[in-house]
Formats: C-alpha cells, sequence, structure tokens
C-alpha cells in the first residue's frame, strides 16, 4: 500500500533552516511527483510547492521562493523540504502527498515545525 | 490570481440527513486539456487531509458513495446524501491551475 512516512517534529530559532524529509513506499516513486503543503496552528492549508520525482522539475509557491528548496533522492525514494530564514509564522505542519496529472492523492502524516526564539 | 471561496463556512447536520458544500473560483478552471482541476479534500480531527473526489466528480477509491462532486467553470458542489458520525472534520475544495485551496467549511454533528 502507498505510504509516505515523513521526519520527527523540529524546534528551530528564527533565521535557521529546516529540513524535512518523506519517505515513501507501495509505488514507483519516479512515477509521480511530490506536493508540500503546511498548516498553521488553526488555519488552513497552503500549497507550498511540487517537484517531480522523475527529472527534478520543480514548481514553488511565489510567496516562498528564494526560501524553499525542494528536491529528490531517488535510491532511497525519499523527498526533502528545505525552508531557510525561518520565521515565527512558518510554525506549522508540513505534509508532503503524492501527485499524479495534479491530484494530491496520499498524504503523509504531518511534522510540525515550531520556529521559536 | 484564482480566488477559491466555500460556503458555508460551518455546517451542523443531523445524522442521515443531506449536506451541501458550494465552492467557488473567481476563474475558470476548465485547462486547455480538456479537464476541470478541482478536487475536495476531507480533514478529519488530528489527522491529515484525504482525497475525496478529482477531477470535480470522481470519487477517489474506498469513499463511500454517499459523497459526490458536481459542476463546472467556476462553480462547484459537493454533496453528501446522508451524513454520518464519521464524516465530521474540515472540507477543503483546491483548484490545481494555480494550486490554492479553499479557506474550509468545517463540519460538525448535531
Amino acid at each position: 500500500q502507498v505510504q509516505l512516512v515523513q521526519s520527527g517534529a523540529e524546534v528551530k530559532k528564527p533565521g535557521a533552516s529546516v529540513k524535512v524529509s518523506c519517505k515513501a513506499s507501495g509505488y514507483t516513486f519516479t512515477s509521480y511527483g511530490i506536493s508540500w503543503v503546511r498548516q498553521a496552528p488553526g488555519q488552513g492549508l497552503e500549497w507550498m510547492g511540487w517537484i517531480s520525482a522523475y527529472n527534478g522539475n520543480t514548481n514553488y509557491a511565489q510567496k516562498l521562493q528564494g526560501r524553499v528548496t525542494m528536491t529528490t533522492d531517488t535510491s532511497t525514494s525519499t523527498a526533502y523540504m528545505e525552508l531557510r530564514s525561518l520565521r515565527s509564522d512558518d510554525t506549522a505542519v508540513y505534509y508532503c502527498a503524492r501527485v499524479k496529472h495534479r491530484n494530491l492523492d496520499y498524504w503523509g502524516q504531518g511534522t510540525l515545525v515550531t520556529v521559536s526564539s | 490570481d484564482i480566488v477559491m471561496t466555500q460556503t458555508p463556512l460551518s455546517l451542523s447536520v443531523t445524522p442521515g440527513q443531506p449536506a451541501s458544500i458550494s465552492c467557488k473560483s473567481s476563474q475558470s478552471l476548465l485547462h486547455s486539456d480538456g479537464k476541470t482541476y478541482l478536487y475536495w479534500y476531507l480533514q478529519k480531527p488530528g489527522q491529515s487531509p484525504q482525497l475525496l473526489i478529482y477531477e470535480v466528480s470522481n470519487r477517489f477509491s474506498g469513499v463511500p458513495d454517499r459523497f459526490s462532486g458536481s459542476g463546472s467553470g467556476t462553480d462547484f458542489t459537493l454533496k453528501i446524501s446522508r451524513v454520518e458520525a464519521e464524516d465530521v472534520g474540515v472540507y477543503y475544495c483546491m483548484q490545481s491551475i494555480q494550486p490554492l485551496f479553499g479557506p474550509g467549511t468545517k463540519v460538525d454533528i448535531k
């Protein structure tokens, strides 16, 4: 069965960086993309961007351009999302989701990132 | 930029009764490839979002047939024919032309 297992919770100081991983199993990793979505406490869902696991092409949300980098490691079927220059409003649960034809069909369990001094 | 709205933002439903959520987009979601990229997700309390409906009206694998989606262009609707207790949570529509989620509709049981 399709599974996306994310790395554990992180606590970071303002200005630092965080890298969240998303390990995929149960399907051919390179046949799909991975999107990242975040959810601030008590808020709705925010799409952050997408990466093709086939060729590494990316598409980032405009508001995060320059601060976010999405990568994949096809040898381990793992996707990564790095966010730099963290601010308090980056505190959120970060989700990865499998993507095919723009469809986010399976989601990871989420990773809480807390930014606090 | 495309703007997504949902109505209502909250809904309290008696079990066994129907429910309906509207989602409107500021621009048509009909892509040049002929597909309409409108999706519905449910986020149950304490859980990750789960896909219910893709491309307006297609139920995802394992989704009960009491859920149905309809609409075209800029106006879309999610209907639950008979609400059950397990249907509580926040329902989001999402468009993936310029990926963006709606604000969400919180559904609870009376």
